[in-house]
């Protein structure tokens, strides 16, 4: 079974500043989903990655596959990106998803 | 826009209780998945379904069970509503049974077990 790790669990940053959210898994795969959450809210899909690189606005997802690791930056964060950040996996040809327990952002003004 | 809508926001049951929670896509996608999500265990599969009629335990199973009688409709039935049912609960869908493709997710059922 795959191990998703997120670092950190809880990050406050000031508005403007650069984001970086860290995932690790423990078994290949074949699609990481990066996943956002407002609070009270469903769940947004940002970024599917199976290599490389993916910009969306001023998100930014990364994932080595040789080092089974990907990162969510946030380029000058702002308030209403306040969420929980989950990353998830999805492993060979299993349509199944393994997901990190999140990490909670809040971008104060 | 793929849309998964899940039929209630809220929900407040009383223990013993039988209780259904329903999920509906608008994307003819085959597979649709039922999620429980608890403070510090993050999300856990509690079934899926990848076709009308057939279904698959997930990690959670016990004390759910499921129905899919429609490509459209998935639902979730605690079938005796017990306390530590108390979650909020995510239904999600995804096309076929290829490897990347993105799930969609409800905007999920805060259920409350008294």
């Amino acid at each position: 079974k795959n191990e998703v790790e997120q670092s950190p669990q809880n990050l406050t940053a000031q508005e403007g500043e650069f984001i970086t959210i860290n995932c690790s898994y423990s078994v290949g795969i074949s699609a990481l989903h990066w996943l956002q959450q407002h609070p009270g809210g469903g769940i947004v899909s940002l970024f599917m990655l199976s290599s490389g690189k993916k910009k969306h606005g001023r998100l930014i997802a990364t994932i080595n596959i040789q080092e089974k690791h990907s990162s969510l930056h946030i380029t000058a964060s702002h308030p209403r990106d306040s969420a929980v950040y989950i990353c998830a996996v999805r492993g060979g040809s299993n349509y199944k998803l393994t997901f990190g327990k999140g990490t909670l952002l809040t971008v104060n003004p | 826009d793929v849309k998964v809508t899940q039929s209630s926001r809220y929900l407040v049951k009383r223990t013993g209780e039988k209780v259904f929670l329903e999920c509906v896509q608008d994307m003819d996608h085959e597979n649709m998945f039922w999620y429980r999500q608890d403070p510090g265990l993050g999300l856990r599969l509690i079934y899926f379904s990848y076709d009308v009629k057939m279904k698959e335990k997930g990690d959670i199973p016990e004390g759910y069970s499921v129905s899919r009688e429609k490509k459209e409709r998935f639902s979730l039935i605690l079938e005796s509503a017990s306390t530590n049912q108390t979650s909020m609960y995510l239904c999600a869908s995804s096309p076929g049974d290829r490897a990347n493709t993105e799930a969609f997710f409800g905007q999920g059922t805060r259920l409350t077990v008294v």
